[in-house]
């Protein structure tokens, strides 16, 4: 596709259950991340991915989040046993190169709502 | 990375310039500024980014002092269509992350 696609665009999860954020990067993309948005502030890091490999996992909350990216594309955010406070917009950004050079756009996806009940 | 300091909110009439500031006092010499943009509900834009020279793009330029501890983005003719909530951020050449403050909440009026 032309942009980041996320899948499902709104999630509503009783708290306790177990939830997957799905990210379709753009084709090609090497570098991969996840961001949590609480309402009315700005992005929070969450991890990064450089093709399959998971590089930096420091902005995960707790052990209940865990992202995968298998082949180096399409990746996953799981929530295990979900809970109010991890109720926030969660982002997915691709970059065509390895940002540590510097000067590499980050496009983002529309994002994941997920509300915990 | 460097902390940028921005302004809550502004306003901007319909085809005039708007300029939005933003401090980072404490930038390093190999640290870029980045302006990203959120539209209400969706996912940031980016926009622009800059070492120290100026830049411009179809959608904006970058106006970094001399000095580097600020920058202005300026939309030439803003449209209602721009208004979102502009972020800038200060990241460094090795590191990857973006970092973001609460950025300016940007209303073009008509």
């Amino acid at each position: 596709g032309a942009g980041v696609s996320q899948s499902p665009r709104y999630k509503v999860a009783k708290r306790g259950q177990d939830v997957a954020l799905r990210c379709d990067p753009i084709s090609g993309h090497v570098s991969l991340f996840w961001y949590q948005q609480a309402l009315g502030q700005g992005p929070e890091f969450l991890t990064y991915f450089q093709n399959e490999a998971q590089l930096d996992k420091s902005g995960l909350p707790s052990d209940r989040f865990f992202a995968e990216r298998p082949e180096g594309s399409v990746s996953t955010l799981k929530i295990q046993r979900t809970q109010q406070e991890d109720s926030a917009v969660y982002l997915c950004a691709s970059s065509l190169g390895y940002l540590y050079q510097g000067k590499t756009e980050a496009f983002f996806g529309q994002g994941t709502r997920l509300t915990v009940v | 990375d460097a902390k940028t300091t921005q302004p809550t909110s502004m306003d901007c009439a319909e085809g005039r310039a708007a300029n939005l500031p933003c401090n980072h006092s404490t930038i390093s010499g190999n640290e870029y500024v980045y302006w990203y943009r959120q539209i209400h509900s969706q996912g940031p834009q980016y926009i622009i980014h800059g070492l120290k020279n100026n830049e411009t793009n179809e959608m904006a330029s970058l106006i970094i002092t001399e000095d580097r501890k600020s920058s202005t983005l300026i939309l030439p003719h803003a449209t209602l269509r721009d208004t979102a909530v502009y972020y800038c951020i200060v990241r460094g050449y090795s590191n990857y992350q973006l970092i973001w403050g609460a950025g300016t909440k940007l209303i073009i009026k008509p």
